[in-house]
């Protein structure tokens, strides 16, 4: 069955960098569009970013747009987040999610790993 | 990138039906077929009930459905049960290639 799950989280100072990592099973990973989510904790989802299937189409929400950058390794099967300059409103539970390809919704969900940015 | 609109909360008996609304723009919602809806239970992942406006994925129950005109969304859930008090919340794909969301709706069973 489809799993993902994602690693990396934790407690990092303004400024700072982190990269979370998401791994995926039971799927065919190099066919699928993957985002990442993120949830306030008590709060609503915001979406973050997407990495086509290829790699090639890369988007990001204005609100991380020249912090993070979204990657994929279909060779490990891990998508990745690598966060630049991190904000405390950046504190959030980052969940990795799947599309399936053309289809412009979420069908699975990882867990989420939380990230808090404070001094 | 503004978010899309949702009430804040919902309330109804069991074995009623609710319509929970989402409303956007001509840029989002209104500019595609493209509305998905998702249930969140408290500490857990979101999980889709509808895609593609009104579309369910198997596996989903009957009870909900989706609808949409113009701007604004619906999910409509019918013969309301406890297990149904969750957050729920609505998303489109969006011009420029992005994705937003509502800011959620907590539905109270009462």
């Amino acid at each position: 069955q489809v799993n993902l799950v994602e690693s990396g989280g934790g407690v990092v100072q303004p400024g700072r960098s982190l990269r979370l990592s998401c791994a995926a099973s039971g799927f065919s990973f190099s066919y699928s569009v993957m985002h990442w989510v993120r949830q306030v904790p008590g709060k609503g989802l915001e979406w973050v970013a997407v990495i086509a299937h290829d790699g090639n189409g890369i988007y990001y929400t204005d609100y991380v747009k020249g912090r993070f950058t979204i990657s994929r390794d279909s060779s490990q099967n891990t998508l990745y987040l690598q966060m630049n300059s991190l904000r405390p409103e950046d504190t959030a539970i980052y969940y990795c999610a799947r599309e399936t390809p053309g289809t412009y919704y979420f069908d699975y969900w990882g867990q989420g790993t939380l990230v808090t940015v404070s001094s | 990138q503004s978010a899309l609109t949702q009430p804040a909360s919902v309330s109804g008996s069991p074995g009623q039906s609710i319509i929970l609304s989402c409303t956007g723009t001509s840029s989002d919602v209104g500019g595609y077929n493209l509305v998905s809806w998702y249930q969140q239970n408290p500490g857990k992942a979101p999980k889709v009930l509808i895609y593609g406006d009104t579309k369910r994925p198997s596996g989903v129950s009957n009870r909900y459905s989706g609808s949409k005109s113009g701007n604004t969304a619906s999910l409509t859930i019918s013969g309301l049960q406890a297990d149904d008090e969750a957050d729920y919340y609505c998303c489109s794909y969006a011009r420029g290639t992005t994705w937003v969301f509502g800011g959620g709706t907590k539905l109270t069973v009462l």
